[in-house]
């Protein structure tokens, strides 16, 4: 079975410019959460969506926001974007909500210029 | 709150000898779990390890073992026999559950694992 995949793998924005970033689960997987990680530090939790509800958000602005589809496929849009937004974004499944393991895709590498 | 302390920025090992990672966490919750994962250069979080807050046992995984301390807040990673392709950033993280219904990992800063041949 295909892991978890998104797109695309870099990209490049100036200041101001909004940016979306795609992700697919793991097949079954009903749960898809976002991070940021920047360089040299551990990932930082943005959301977490279930069946397509918003169930948990991290410490980040409202330039953040995403979504979830019915086939449980996510997108992470961010607005505005400032020259601290530099960073991986990584798209991580699990079965279900409460699932105490999660499965992480090879991440988008965003740079803002 | 939460904390994840990861030590030890770099760490270094001989091919096929044992390694020890450290990490300690803080935490008010009764119930919490404990993670290890690998970051190649490629990026991608690769999960090695879980342990239950209320697990009497270490945790294991093939070469991959978590010595689960409690009463000293500490869960560190033990890999034996250390392989080349080990070389990555290794990662500590506690879920825990949290209102809404989700689950919620705090990572640590990491620790980078070289293996000499």
């Amino acid at each position: 079975d295909a892991g978890v995949t998104q797109s695309p793998t870099h990209l490049i924005k100036t200041r101001g410019q909004q940016v979306t970033l795609r992700c697919s689960p793991i097949s079954g997987h009903k749960s898809v959460s976002w991070y940021q990680q920047v360089l040299g530090q551990g990932p930082q939790f943005i959301f977490q969506y279930y069946e397509k509800e918003e169930r948990g958000r991290g410490n980040f602005p409202d330039r953040f926001s995403a979504r979830q589809f019915p086939n449980y496929s996510s997108e992470l849009n961010v607005n505005a974007l400032l020259l601290g937004d530099s960073a991986l974004y990584l798209c991580a499944s699990s079965l279900e909500l409460a699932a105490d393991t999660q499965y992480f895709g090879p991440g988008t590498r965003l740079t803002v210029l | 709150a939460q904390k994840i302390t990861q030590t030890q920025p770099g760490m270094f090992v001989q091919e096929k000898e044992a390694v020890t990672l450290d990490c300690t966490y803080d935490t008010s919750d009764p119930s919490y779990g404990l993670f290890w994962y690998k970051q190649p250069s490629s990026g991608e979080m690769i999960f090695l390890i879980y342990q239950g807050s209320y697990d009497q046992q270490n945790a294991t995984e093939g070469r991959y073992s978590l010595n689960f301390q409690k009463a000293r807040k500490s869960a560190n990673l033990v890999i034996s026999a250390s392989q080349l392709g080990d070389s990555a950033m290794y990662f500590c993280a506690m879920g825990r559950s949290a209102s809404g219904g989700s689950y919620i990992p705090t990572f640590g800063r990491g620790t980078s694992l070289i293996v000499h041949p």
